[in-house]
């Protein structure tokens, strides 16, 4: 059911900045839809990290940014944190399928 | 504040049938649409089913069409998922989440569902 492909794994020192992929298609992302992020700590429920593209729900610290262009949107994590260590998914609609659509999931390790 | 409480974790048999449940709390209910995504280590999270609970109306992924079903009752301000005849490869992590615009923006803890005889 994955149409949202992301890396596997990243991993960073505590301070750096890390970045994760994410890359659809123009039934997705290429075709306007929004993509939203989410963070899943070990253990725990994933939650809403970035909505509409570039947007943090309130509490959600100012190291997380996100950016859209074309047919992929990336996620940054700036000064990296040891409590970031999770996985993190995007998300979008793909209108080919009709459904929501996550990404296939990207793991954080901070070294 | 937001909160989407869902029953406890779940071992059944093959051919079993069962009703999960996620009771919401602290927003209007008949304002969102909610609904349920599943979690395998092997196909990650898969988005399933919405239904907005003013008139139930259903969105359906293709994927689980048929094979589960999602109902509200309005009353108590829950939803459902439920199988009728579950199979082992139903075994998962399901978790409730409000719907809005296209994303979800609220998660229940999730219910963790083993399928095994």
């Amino acid at each position: 059911q994955s149409a949202l492909t992301q890396p596997p794994s990243v991993s960073g020192a505590p301070g750096q900045r890390v970045t994760i992929s994410c890359t659809g298609s123009n039934s997705n992302i290429g075709a306007g839809y929004h993509v939203h992020w989410y963070q899943q700590l070990p253990g725990t429920a994933p939650k809403l990290l970035i909505y509409g593209n570039t947007n943090r729900p309130s509490g959600v610290p100012d190291r997380f940014s996100a950016s859209k262009a074309g047919t992929s949107a990336s996620l940054a994590i700036t000064g990296l944190q040891p409590e970031d260590e999770g996985d993190y998914y995007c998300q979008s609609y793909d209108s080919l399928s009709v459904l929501y659509v996550f990404g296939t999931g990207t793991k954080v390790t901070v070294l | 504040e937001v909160q989407l409480v869902q029953s406890g974790a779940e071992v059944k048999k093959p051919g079993e049938s069962l009703k999960i449940s996620c009771k919401a709390s602290g927003y209007s209910f008949t304002t969102y649409w909610i609904g349920w995504v599943r979690q395998t280590p092997g196909k990650g999270l898969e988005w399933m089913a919405i239904i907005y609970p003013v008139d139930s109306d259903i969105r359906y992924s293709p994927s689980f069409q048929g094979r589960v079903t999602i109902s509200v009752d309005r009353s108590i301000t829950t939803a459902y998922l439920q199988w009728s005849s579950l199979r082992a490869s139903d075994t998962a992590m399901y978790y409730c989440v409000r719907h809005v615009e296209t994303q979800f923006d609220y998660w229940g803890q999730g219910n963790l569902i083993t399928v095994s005889s």
